[in-house]
């Protein structure tokens, strides 16, 4: 049973437009979520945090929304620039281990 | 800094045979990880080592066994590769939770 979902396979977004990665969770008890970006051949990267006493997080075109009573986040990336195609995971924080989504590709489309 | 290296990179292995892969970190970091990742499927935990001496199981540890001998090194033994275990094999380790992982470079794994 997939504690962590990701039900979109892949995006696809015009350079310049807003990408929106979703992000679903069935345990109430997380309170601490990640976002993890991956290029072909390479390890995933930290990418940005939330706490669950937070609604919102930014790091320059990077912001992560939670909302708790939906246990629901997602990731905007605005402006989407092509070197922001990748694979996102996200990840919640269980005991002693992270749990992870099964990915989201997103392609901006120059 | 290195940060966690994985040896090998790639790897082409017949069904039966064994391997070794080495998970090696330099950030003094006491918790350790092994996932997979397959298509569709995200990554998976298979083992994880929460310090030095120990070990417990992940969310897909059959076919897999692990040792944490010494802190900085997390080994992943397949006894029996089986075409199952292609994947990519990435290590992961962090000081704390609240810190997120760093992620090694993957390993690239085949099994025949």
């Amino acid at each position: 049973d997939q504690q962590v979902k990701q039900n979109s396979p892949s995006l696809s977004v015009q350079e310049g437009r807003i990408s929106i990665l979703n992000c679903d969770y069935t345990n109430s008890m997380f309170d601490y979520f990640l976002w993890y970006k991956k290029y072909p051949a390479e390890g995933p990267t930290f990418l940005i945090s939330i706490s669950s006493i937070k609604d919102k997080n930014e790091d320059g075109r990077f912001t992560v929304f939670l909302n708790k009573s939906a246990k629901h986040l997602s990731l905007h990336i605005v402006p989407s620039q092509p070197g922001d195609s990748a694979v996102y995971f996200c990840a919640a924080k269980g005991t002693y281990k992270y749990i992870f989504g099964t990915g989201t590709r997103l392609k901006v489309l120059a | 800094n290195a940060g966690v290296t994985q040896t090998p990179k790639f790897r082409v292995l017949k069904t039966g045979q064994s391997m070794t892969l080495l998970c090696a970190q330099d950030m003094n970091h006491e918790y350790m990880y092994w996932y997979r990742q397959d298509p569709g499927m995200g990554l998976r935990l298979i083992h994880y080592s929460v310090g030095e001496g120990t070990t417990a199981k992940g969310e897909v540890p059959d076919g897999y066994n692990v040792s944490r001998l010494k802190k900085q090194n997390f080994l992943l033994g397949l006894e029996s590769a089986a075409p199952s275990q292609t994947s990519v094999y990435f290590c992961a380790s962090t000081e704390g939770l609240d810190y997120g992982y760093t992620f090694g470079s993957g390993t690239r794994l085949t099994v025949v």
